[in-house]
């Protein structure tokens, strides 16, 4: 069974500061990674994903993931945080192989103040 | 081109009414998803479908029923509600591809469902 973990249900950073949003998975086999926004009232919005190849993703609206095999993380960051990135985080994974549903964590809010 | 929506954006149900939740999308796709949105539960999926006139069930299909007749729409239905089927219900789709094809999943604003 797939699984993901987002160990921060709420992550605090001061506009213009860099920001992370933790990620760690359990998947069978090789894994697609992928990050998800929500912001209020709204669907996800896909932000990025990992596939294969280069261990750091960039995606929309300047955010960025760093793919770490040997650690099973897949971290979100962003060199310098808006307040308008506030909203309600995704990470997800599926299996290279197998269901294409995807697996979600439980979400982290990212509150960035003025 | 709409994207994903959702019929209708809220409703409040009693215990053991039923009422059906529709899911359009307008971009071809093949694969077509329910999930729940619960609080500090992420999100859980409920049905999917793979195609035309074929459905599956997901982690947590129990008390609800889905059909795919058209390709562009997908239905999910509740006989008979509960309160535990209080929730936020997201649709999502994504399109076909081949083996190690990542199915990016493009999602619907969601409709929020209270059983009273």
């Amino acid at each position: 069974a797939q699984s993901v973990a987002q160990p921060e249900d709420q992550v605090n950073v001061a506009e213009g500061n860099p920001l992370t949003v933790k990620c760690t998975y359990s998947v069978s086999g090789n894994p697609y990674l992928f990050w998800y926004v929500q912001y209020p009232n709204r669907g996800l919005q896909f932000l990025l994903k990992y596939i294969t190849g280069d261990n750091l993703v960039k995606g929309s609206y300047g955010f960025e993931a760093e793919f770490n095999k040997s650690q099973t993380s897949f971290h979100l960051k962003k060199p310098s945080a808006l307040v308008s990135d506030s909203a309600l985080y995704f990470c997800a994974v599926r299996a290279f192989t197998g269901r294409r549903a995807l697996t979600f964590g439980s979400g982290t809010r990212l509150q960035v103040q003025p | 081109n709409a994207g994903v929506t959702q019929t209708p954006k809220f409703r409040v149900l009693k215990t053991g009414q039923s009422m059906t939740l529709l899911c359009a999308q307008d971009m071809n796709h093949e694969y077509m998803y329910w999930y729940r949105q619960d609080p500090g539960m992420g999100l859980r999926l409920i049905h999917y479908s793979v195609g035309e006139g074929t459905t599956a069930k997901g982690e947590v299909p129990d008390g609800y029923n889905v059909s795919r007749l058209k390709k562009q729409n997908f239905l999910l239905g509740l006989e008979s509600a509960a309160p535990s089927q209080t929730s936020v219900y997201f649709c999502a789709s994504s399109v076909r591809g081949g083996l190690g094809y990542t199915d990016t999943q493009y999602f619907g604003p969601g409709t929020r469902l209270t059983v009273l």
